[in-house]
């Protein structure tokens, strides 16, 4: 039973214009939530993460929006460029106990076309 | 330069053959993990350590022992490598915010 869920494989976006990266998620006890971009032959590097308390976080071209409601967080690029291009992975965790992990999403592939 | 650091890279191994998969961290981080990539399939936990001198199992553990030998160092090994653990894997490191990732292992299992 996959708890965190990007539905999209991949996704295919003219340059400039806004990517929209969507994550759904199961377990209500998620409170943190984190987007981890992935080159190929590389590991997954942090990218912005949003808590459960806010709805919205913003880091230059890239913002993270929060529907705890609807359980689904979504990451927005805009401008999409050439160097977006890259695996998109979500994360979420529940910040109980001692033990700090984090449950993953299968990940999308973002295409940025010239 | 501060990190993760994975050994090696890459590795073919023939079906019954051992390997230790080698990770290092310099960031003071307590806890490390060790995960499996697979096409379709995201980032699977196969074991992690929250602090030196413990390990628990994740979500794939069979096949696969972990030894965090100093707070630095976290080891995966497979004692008898099958066409199934063919896989990239990745270790990370934690202080308790986000995760920082080796570069990957891609292991052949043949």
């Amino acid at each position: 039973d996959q708890q965190v869920k990007q539905n999209s494989p991949s996704l295919s976006v003219q340059e400039g214009r806004i990517s929209i990266l969507n994550c759904d998620y199961t377990n209500s006890m998620f409170d943190y939530f984190l987007w981890y971009k992935k080159y190929p032959a590389e590991g997954p590097t942090f990218l912005i993460s949003i808590s459960s308390i806010k709805d919205k976080n913003e880091d230059g071209r890239f913002t993270v929006f929060l529907n705890k409601s609807a359980k689904h967080l979504s990451l927005h690029i805009v401008p999409s460029q050439p160097g977006d291009s890259a695996v998109y992975f979500c994360a979420a965790s529940a910040t109980f106990g001692s033990n700090y992990q984090l449950i993953w999403g299968a990940g999308t592939k973002l295409i940025i076309k010239p | 330069n501060a990190g993760v650091t994975q050994t090696p890279k890459f590795q073919v191994l023939k079906t019954g053959q051992s390997m230790t998969l080698q990770c290092a961290q310099d960031m003071n981080h307590n806890s490390m993990y060790w995960y499996r990539q697979d096409p379709g399939m995201g980032l699977r936990l196969i074991y992690y350590s929250a602090s030196e001198g413990t390990t628990d199992k994740g979500e794939v553990p069979n096949g696969y022992n972990v030894s965090r030998l100093n707070k630095r160092e976290f080891s995966l090994r497979l004692e008898s490598a099958a066409p199934s653990q063919t896989s990239v894997y990745f270790c990370a490191s934690s202080g308790g915010g986000g995760y920082t990732f080796g570069s990957g292992t891609r292991l052949t299992v043949v």
